[in-house]
């Protein structure tokens, strides 16, 4: 069964610092893997999705990603965190049903930026 | 904008009695989910649809029932609140029209608030 692991309930970094949070999959079959974002009382916001093309991934507001299949990760890094990139985060792997597919989240991480 | 609309945004509610949660598209997709958030436990799968009057369980469908008798409404009904039902629920569907293949992006609502005293 497919299932992503997100490891860190909450990050913080400074204004300017590398943002790094960790996503983990597993999946018996190639994954389609997604970044979500969660800004306070608001609905989720696509941020990437990786569906197999190019390893490197970018996404809106200078996130990006990378596919390693060898590590099973699909970490999402931002290289100088601003102050609007505070929000809460989720990694979400694709699953075939029924429905053609759904998607089972991780936990989530927020984020939190310093100034 | 991908055109979903929750109602009620917020709702506060007592014990054992029903509740519905209505979810409404202007784009004739087919496929619409439901999700409940909760601190610690991220998004989790409710119930989904494929069509009109097709639907199927998700992960932590206890307690909760669906009906779809119209493409653009998918509701989600309580028929007897729990405390433990207490959370934000999230509507979303996928594939608005803009892709030819169907790789599981979501497009969400903006969640429905519901308190069980």
């Amino acid at each position: 069964a497919q299932s992503v692991t997100q490891l860190g309930s909450h990050v913080s970094v400074s204004e300017g610092a590398l943002v790094l949070l960790r996503c983990n999959y597993s999946s018996s079959v190639p994954p389609y893997l997604f970044w979500y974002v969660q800004y306070p009382n608001q609905g989720l916001q696509l941020l990437l999705k990786y569906t197999s093309a190019a390893t490197l991934v970018k996404g809106i507001n200078g996130f990006e990603a990378e596919f390693k299949k060898s590590e099973t990760s699909f970490h999402l890094t931002k290289p100088s965190a601003h102050m609007s990139d505070a929000a809460e985060y989720f990694c979400a792997v694709s699953v075939a049903n029924q429905a053609g597919t759904a998607l089972i989240f991780g936990k989530g991480t927020t984020l939190s930026v310093s100034s | 904008d991908a055109g979903i609309t929750q109602s009620p945004r917020h709702k506060v509610t007592e014990t054992g009695t029903p509740v519905t949660l209505r979810c409404h598209q202007t784009e004739n997709h087919r496929y619409m989910y439901w999700y409940r958030q909760d601190p610690g436990h991220g998004l989790r799968l409710i119930h989904y649809s494929y069509g009109v009057k097709d639907t199927d369980k998700g992960e932590v469908s206890d307690g909760y029932s669906v009906s779809r008798s119209k493409t653009e409404d998918f509701l989600l009904t309580l028929e007897s609140a729990t405390s433990s039902q207490t959370s934000v629920y999230f509507c979303a569907i996928s594939d608005p029209g803009r892709y030819t293949s169907n790789t599981g992006e979501l497009f969400f609502g903006e969640g429905s608030r519901l308190t069980v005293l």
